[in-house]
C-alpha cells in the first residue's frame, strides 16, 4: 500500500545534540509537510516543501531545518534540541497544495 | 489562530449517529471545510471536505449550512474505533494553503 513512513518511531537525544528525523513516501506527492505536536496540543505546521520550493512558517524557530533531496524523502533537522522540543513530529504529504493530506505515524522525540 | 470553534468533548453510544458541530463564522468564499481525526498515538487521518454542498463518503457525511458559517460532521453508526479527536479546519486551496488545527472535539464512543 502507498504510504507515508517515518523513522524512527521513537527517538531519544541529549540536550543540544543534533538530531535528524526521516520521512519517506510512496505516494509520489508533490508536497511534504512537517508538523510538531506537543502533549495534549493540536499539530502545528513547521514548514513544507512544494516540489523543491521550501516554505517556512513565520514562527518556526531557526533551530529547525529541513531537507528534501528527492520527491520521496524529506528530513527534519533539529540543530540544538532543547527540552521544549520534546514532541511528536508528524510528516504529511499531499498531491497538491490544499489537497487531502496523508500523515505518517509520527516520531516521538524525547530530549534528555 | 484557528478560525473554527468546536465543543471540547462529546460522548456517543456505539451504534448511534455521532453529530459533531463546528462553527466557522468568518469563513471566506474560497475556503473549504475539512475534517480530520486523530486516534490516540497516531497521525491525523483525513475524513471529508466540502465547499458549500453537503458531502458523503464511506466514512462520514458533511452538512454545511447555507450561509456556510457552520457545519456538522456525521458518523452514521459510531463504533468504539471512532473514539478520537476530530478537527474541523477551514482551508483555501492552492499554493497558499495550509492546515491550521484548532483544539478539536474529543469524541468518546461508549458501549
Amino acid at each position: 500500500d502507498a504510504m507515508v513512513i517515518q523513522n524512527p518511531r521513537y527517538q531519544v537525544t541529549q540536550f543540544g545534540k543534533p538530531v535528524t528525523l526521516s520521512c519517506s513516501q510512496t505516494l509520489n506527492h508533490n508536497v511534504m509537510y512537517w508538523y510538531q505536536q506537543k502533549s495534549s496540543q493540536a499539530p502545528k505546521l513547521l514548514f513544507h516543501y512544494y516540489d523543491k520550493d521550501f516554505n517556512n512558517e513565520a514562527d518556526t524557530p531557526d533551530n529547525f531545518q529541513s531537507r528534501r533531496p528527492n520527491t520521496s524523502f524529506c528530513f527534519l533537522d533539529i540543530r540544538s534540541p532543547g527540552l521544549g522540543d520534546a514532541a511528536m513530529y508528524l510528516c504529511a504529504t499531499s498531491r497538491d497544495p490544499g489537497g487531502e493530506q496523508f500523515f505518517g505515524p509520527g516520531t516521538r522525540l524525547t530530549v534528555l | 489562530d484557528a478560525k473554527t470553534t468546536q465543543p471540547t468533548s462529546m460522548d456517543c453510544a456505539e451504534g448511534r449517529a455521532a453529530n459533531l458541530p463546528c462553527n466557522h463564522s468568518t469563513i471566506s468564499g474560497n475556503e473549504y471545510v475539512y475534517w480530520y481525526r486523530q486516534i490516540h498515538s497516531q497521525g491525523p487521518q483525513y475524513i471529508i471536505h466540502g465547499l458549500k454542498n453537503n458531502e458523503t463518503n464511506e466514512m462520514a457525511s458533511l452538512i454545511i449550512t447555507e450561509d456556510r458559517k457552520s457545519s456538522t460532521l456525521i458518523l452514521p453508526h459510531a463504533t468504539l474505533r471512532d473514539t478520537a479527536v476530530y478537527y474541523c479546519i477551514v482551508q483555501v486551496t492552492g499554493t497558499a494553503s495550509k492546515l491550521t488545527f484548532g483544539t478539536g472535539t474529543r469524541l468518546q464512543v461508549t458501549l
